[in-house]
């Protein structure tokens, strides 16, 4: 089955304590992003890669470092977590970036919690 | 920058059609797309328009003005299952596949 699959799906931790939630798709996608949500504010990009050592800055990656190493795995790294990293964060891939029709499969969800 | 604006809530009966607005003033434009979000999960993809004019698929539609930076999802013939929020996504032109979201719409189908 094409997916695009998130570890965890739940994760409480606390500040300051290092952790990474990981991303992987099936479907032999190019391009991979991940997202946080927050009521009212919908959702904002952290982190894109176009291609396999491509990474580059979304709207809100301050606190976040992420990889790409290979093509299915995208991890998403917070090096020293604090509260206002509390959020629901989405894993997405992408077949391409032209100007296709390239519409984004999204992850299950990491609902993360730093208290 | 990037502002995209939508209602935030909706209600509408069962059987009936809905249509949730989306505006948008974006540095760049290179298509927009629509995605529905049940609670508590993940956004899928419902439509993509790119060129003026109405996209037709089943039960939903969308249609795109650019020079008005105005779209619209109808919805047709409401089933309890649509009620969910509607995200309104543009697509920048800086030739990567980057979305800037609506904060959505959250529609209720009451029976």
């Amino acid at each position: 089955e094409a997916q695009v699959t998130q570890n965890p799906r739940y994760l409480i931790t606390v500040t300051g304590k290092k952790l990474t939630v990981t991303c992987s798709q099936n479907m032999n996608h190019e391009y991979m992003s991940w997202y946080r949500q927050d009521p009212g504010l919908g959702l904002r990009q952290i982190y894109y890669s176009m291609n396999v050592e491509v990474t580059d800055k979304g709207d809100v990656p301050e606190g976040y470092k992420v990889s790409r190493k290979e093509k299915r795995n995208f991890p998403l790294i917070l090096e020293s977590p604090s509260p206002n990293q509390t959020s629901l964060y989405f894993c997405a891939s992408s077949l391409g970036w032209t100007s296709s029709s390239y519409e984004q499969y999204f992850g299950p969800g990491t609902r993360l919690t730093v208290t | 920058g990037q502002n995209i604006d939508q209602p935030t809530e909706m209600t509408a009966t069962e059987g009936a059609i809905v249509q949730i607005n989306c505006t948008y003033q974006t540095s760049g434009f290179n298509g927009l797309f629509w995605y529905q979000q049940h609670a508590g999960e993940a956004p899928t993809f419902l439509s993509y328009n790119v060129l003026d004019g109405l996209e037709e698929k089943g039960r939903f539609s969308s249609f795109l003005s650019r020079s008005k930076g105005y779209s619209y999802l109808l919805l047709k013939e409401l089933q309890m299952k649509d009620s969910a929020s509607y995200l309104c996504a543009v697509r920048d032109e800086t030739g990567a596949n980057n979305l800037f979201f609506g904060t959505g719409t959250r529609l209720t189908v009451i029976p």
